[in-house]
């Protein structure tokens, strides 16, 4: 079946460290992978997306690369800010788009 | 309305109890899909309608979970005899009817079920 697996939590970090959350997955088939970001008290938004292998999503500084060899999508930031600070969701699309499998979430604590 | 909206933001319920949940989603979208989030965990995927007609409801726990979409716009979500066990968070979100992988959820901020 489908899943995800994501490093756990917290992860606490001084501001401007490098960031990197692991995420691993298991599929039939191609799907599409997807990091989503809950910043406290807000609903969950889409981060960055990849739609197929060597895909690169970016977004606000944060990128990940879609690994097929080693079914990988981790999530990298060089730099991050406190208004990093959120629950950071690793999911994938099944192929027909009608159900996303998410990851437990990895928190993120960036201290000033 | 800008967002997806849930209602209530928090519920709580006497095990046994029905309670029925409510989403209004961005105006025009045409796919909505209902996640159940259990502490500390990820959503976990419920069912998922495409207008009126629901498509999956193969994530539903048990025949006490019902979910509909009467007109395709409006979703509630009832939860029948409810169990101490069905305390999480419930999320709804949609999707534009341009999006037809449904790559782009928009969430609300869900509603928090406590059973007692």
């Amino acid at each position: 079946g489908n899943s995800v697996t994501q490093m756990e939590g917290p992860v606490t970090l001084s501001e401007e460290a490098f960031l990197t959350i692991n995420c691993t997955y298991t599929a039939t088939g191609y799907p599409s992978l997807f990091w989503y970001v809950q910043y406290p008290g807000e609903g969950l938004q889409l981060l960055l997306k990849a739609t197929k292998a060597d895909d690169k999503g970016s977004n606000k500084g944060f990128e990940a690369t879609y690994r097929k060899e080693t079914t990988s999508f981790h999530l990298e930031k060089g730099s991050v800010q406190v208004s990093d600070s959120a629950v950071y969701f690793c999911a994938l699309n099944t192929e027909y788009g009608n159900k996303l499998v998410f990851g437990a979430g990895t928190i993120l604590r960036v201290k000033s | 309305g800008a967002g997806v909206s849930q209602s209530p933001r928090y519920k709580v319920a006497k095990r046994g109890q029905d309670v029925a949940l409510r989403c209004d989603p961005i105006s025009g979208h045409v796919s909505l899909f209902w996640y159940q989030q259990a502490l500390g965990q990820g959503p976990e995927f419920l069912t998922y309608f495409q207008n009126e007609a629901q498509l999956d409801k193969s994530g539903l726990p048990s025949d006490r979970f019902f979910a509909e979409r009467p007109e395709g716009s409006v979703s509630t979500l009832k939860i029948q005899r409810t169990q101490q066990e069905d305390s999480a968070v419930y999320l709804c979100a949609s999707s534009s009817r341009r999006d037809r992988l449904n790559e782009k959820l928009f969430f609300g901020s869900g509603t928090q079920l406590s059973v007692l």
